[in-house]
């Protein structure tokens, strides 16, 4: 069965503190790995997706890697406003579209 | 200009009751489809629905029904409501194919009382 497991399940960092917050996965074939956020009360945002090993992606202060059996989203110089929960997805072969996400890393970043 | 909306965002009903919850996309996109996030905060996949055909079902409990009456619109009806169907219900469209992005509704919290 496809599975994706984040870690940690949450994670306080002080503002400017960088980290990584971790996505590891066991699927039958991999289309596709996405990053979402999710602020309290509204729908989770997308943010990355990444297809293959050694692929990476930045935007602002984060930035996707992907290897084979894992992803990492590395949080530099984390601000307030980065405080969310951050899902991660991934898309796998077979012909159906559906996502399978991971329970989330609940991030929050103090002043 | 919401992309993708969901009515209501709040549902509050007893436990027997049918319910209804809407959704609209001004995206273009081909492909809806509704999640379902529990209390521990876990999205799964209820159904899908491309361009008006249902394509992917879920393990759901068959008092859950969606309807797409064009490719802009996928509604779910909910007969019969449990306590255990208390939880955040997300919409969200893609526009299909690998690596699509699903762009989400900001979701409709139910409370079956």
């Amino acid at each position: 069965e496809d599975q994706v497991t984040q870690s940690p399940e949450a994670l306080r960092l002080q503002e400017g503190e960088s980290s990584s917050l971790n996505c590891s996965y066991t699927v039958s074939g991999l289309r596709g790995l996405f990053w979402y956020r999710q602020d309290p009360g509204k729908g989770p945002e997308f943010l990355f997706t990444l297809y293959s090993a050694g692929e990476e992606k930045e935007k602002e202060r984060l930035k996707a890697t992907l290897t084979k059996k894992e992803s990492f989203l590395h949080i530099t110089a984390p601000k307030p406003e980065d405080s969310a929960t951050y899902l991660c997805a991934v898309q796998v072969t077979g012909g159906s579209e559906k996502l399978v996400f991971g329970k989330g890393t609940k991030l929050t970043v103090n002043p | 200009d919401t992309a993708v909306s969901q009515t209501p965002k709040y549902l509050v009903t007893q436990m027997g009751n049918d319910k209804s919850i809407k959704c609209e996309q001004n995206l273009g996109h081909d492909t809806m489809y509704w999640y379902k996030q529990d209390s521990k905060k876990f999205l799964k996949i209820m159904f899908s629905y491309n361009n008006k055909e249902l394509i992917i079902n879920e393990t759901v409990p068959n008092r859950f029904s969606p309807k797409s009456p064009d490719k802009a619109h996928l509604n779910l009806h909910i007969n019969s409501l449990e306590l255990g169907d208390s939880a955040v219900y997300f919409c969200a469209s893609s526009q299909g194919g690998q690596g699509s992005p699903l762009h989400f509704g900001n979701g409709t919290r139910l409370t079956v009382t």
